[in-house]
C-alpha cells in the first residue's frame, strides 16, 4: 500500500514568509508525528497527534510553529515568519492503532533564504 | 529523560565483512521501547526493528541481528556479510512507554566498499 506522503518535497522561501507543510499518513494509521532533522543529525521530535487531538507539542521550538490535524487524517505543520535557522528536513511519520512503530515519509526539505 | 549514545561516527568495511553498530541508552523508566532505523543515501528513514524492555531475547532477521542487554543498557546491531547496499546512516532511538516520541541518536554512518 501507499506510504506516508509529504508535500511539497522541496520548499524554498524567503525569511519572514509563512510556510505550510503537509503530511498524508498511511491509510488507517491513527497516530501522526512531526520531526525535524538538521543536516548530519538525527531527527528531533516536534509534536504528535492521536486522531485529531494533539497529544504532545513539547518539541515545537517556539510559537511560530503550529500543527493541526482537523479531521484525524491529513496534518499541516505551519511555520510563521520563517527564519534561516528553520531550514531543515521536516519529516512526518504515522503509526497504526495500538502500535508504537513509526513509519516515516520522504520529508520536506525547507530552505529559508 | 532519555539519552542515546552512538559513539561510532563512521565505520568503513569491505564487502562481506561483519560489522556491529553500538547503541547505549539511558533512561530512568523500567519499561521502554528501542528502535533502529536506516537512512540510505536517498534520504528516507526506514524502520528496521522495535524491541521492548521486557524482552532481552536476541533477534535475527536475515543478515541482521540485534543484541539487547538491559544490564549494560546496550542495543547493538550486527550486519553479517555486509553488502554495498548496507551503506547508510543507522539510527538507534529509545521511546518511553506512555510517550510517543522517538529520541534519536546522532547516527553511525556505515560505508561498505566492494
Amino acid at each position: 500500500g501507499a506510504g506516508v506522503s509529504q508535500s511539497p518535497r522541496y520548499k524554498v522561501t524567503k525569511r519572514g514568509q509563512d510556510v505550510a507543510l503537509r503530511c498524508d499518513p498511511i491509510s488507517g494509521h491513527v497516530s501522526l508525528y512531526w520531526y525535524r532533522q538538521a543536516l548530519g543529525q538525527g531527527p528531533e521530535f516536534l509534536t504528535y497527534f492521536n486522531y485529531e487531538a494533539q497529544q504532545d507539542k513539547s518539541g515545537l521550538p517556539n510559537d511560530r510553529f503550529s500543527a493541526e490535524r482537523p479531521e484525524g487524517s491529513i496534518s499541516t505543520l505551519t511555520i510563521q515568519r520563517t527564519e534561516q535557522r528553520d531550514s531543515a528536513m521536516y519529516r512526518c511519520a504515522s503509526s497504526p492503532p495500538g502500535e508504537t512503530s513509526q513509519y516515516f515519509g520522504p520529508g520536506t526539505r525547507l530552505t529559508v533564504l | 529523560a532519555q539519552k542515546v549514545t552512538q559513539a561510532q561516527t563512521e565505520i568503513s568495511v569491505v564487502e562481506k565483512e561483519d560489522v556491529t553498530l553500538d547503541c547505549v541508552y539511558e533512561t530512568r523508566d523500567t519499561t521502554y521501547y528501542l528502535f533502529w532505523y536506516k537512512q540510505p543515501p536517498s534520504g528516507e528513514l526506514v524502520f528496521l526493528i522495535r524491541r521492548n524492555s521486557f524482552d532481552e531475547q536476541n533477534e535475527i532477521s536475515g543478515r541482521y541481528s540485534w543484541n539487547f542487554q538491559k544490564s549494560t543498557s546496550s542495543f547493538n546491531f550486527t550486519i553479517t556479510a555486509s553488502q554495498v547496499v548496507d551503506s547508510a546512516v543507522y539510527f538507534c532511538a529509545p521511546m518511553n512507554t506512555g510517550f510517543q516520541k522517538l529520541v534519536f541518536g546522532t547516527g553511525t554512518r556505515l560505508l561498505v566498499s566492494p
